[in-house]
C-alpha cells in the first residue's frame, strides 16, 4: 500500500539556519507533489507544487526538491525565522487518483 | 476574501445524534474535499466532489454521507455519530480534482462525540 513517511515529528533550530524537512514515499510514484503549512487551530495553506520532472522548485526562501529515484522530497526553508514554526505538510498525488495523500507532518520550531 | 468558511467551528456531540458539517467556497471552484485529521495520522480523505453533481468515497467514507448541494456548498453528515468520528474535520476546495492543482482549506471544525 502506499505510505509516505516525513523525518522526525518535531525539529527545532535556531533563527538564521536552513530547515530541512523530508519525506519519503513507498510503493508508488507521485506525477506531482504539494508541500502546506498548517499553523495551530487553522487549516493548511498551499506552499509550493513540483512535477516529476522538474528536481527543483523555489519561491523566495522556499526550495523544494523532488528525487523520484530516492522517491523522496525536500523542503527547505533558508535564513529561517520564528514567524516559520509551524507543522509542515506533504502531499503526493495519489497513485491511480487524483486526490492527494498527506503525511503526518513535521513540526517545525524556530529558536529566536 | 472569505475563501473556504465551515461551520460550525466547535461542536459537542452524543454518541447516537445526528449532525451536518457544513462548508461554502466563493472561490468558484469545481471540486470540494472533506478530510478528517487525527493526531499521529495525518488528514485523511473522507469523500470528494470532483464536479457539482458528483460525489466519491475517499479512504474512509464510513459512518458518513455527503452532498453537493450546488457549486459553492458541499456538506458532510454523521447520521449516528460515534466516540470513533471526534476528530477534526478540514474541508478544501480546488479549481479541478488534479494532483497538480493546490487545494484551499476551511480552519475546520472540532467536533467530539461523547
Amino acid at each position: 500500500s502506499q505510505k509516505i513517511e516525513q523525518n522526525s515529528e518535531a525539529l527545532n533550530i535556531q533563527e538564521g539556519k536552513t530547515a530541512t524537512l523530508t519525506c519519503n514515499y513507498t510503493n508508488y510514484s507521485p506525477a506531482y507533489l504539494q508541500w502546506y503549512r498548517q499553523d495551530p487551530g487553522r487549516g493548511p495553506v498551499f506552499l509550493l507544487l513540483i512535477r516529476e520532472n522538474e528536481k527543483e522548485k523555489r519561491k523566495e526562501r522556499l526550495k523544494v526538491t523532488f528525487d523520484t529515484t530516492l522517491k523522496q522530497s525536500l523542503f527547505h526553508i533558508t535564513a529561517s525565522q520564528p514567524a516559520d514554526s509551524a507543522t509542515y505538510l506533504c502531499a503526493p498525488e495519489q497513485t491511480g487518483a487524483n486526490n492527494l495523500f498527506f503525511g503526518t507532518g513535521t513540526r517545525l520550531t524556530v529558536i529566536p | 476574501n472569505a475563501g473556504v468558511t465551515q461551520t460550525p467551528k466547535f461542536q459537542v456531540l452524543k454518541t447516537g445524534q445526528s449532525m451536518t458539517l457544513q462548508c461554502a467556497q466563493d472561490m468558484n471552484h469545481n471540486s470540494m474535499y472533506w478530510y478528517r485529521q487525527d493526531p499521529g495520522m495525518g488528514l485523511r480523505l473522507i469523500y470528494y466532489s470532483a464536479s457539482e453533481g458528483t460525489t466519491d468515497k475517499g479512504e474512509v467514507p464510513n459512518g458518513y454521507n455527503v452532498s453537493r448541494l450546488n457549486k459553492r456548498e458541499f456538506s458532510l453528515r454523521l447520521e449516528s455519530a460515534a466516540p470513533s468520528q471526534t476528530s477534526v474535520y478540514f474541508c478544501a476546495s480546488s479549481e479541478e480534482n488534479t494532483g497538480h492543482q493546490p487545494q484551499h482549506f476551511g480552519d475546520g471544525t472540532r467536533l467530539s462525540i461523547l
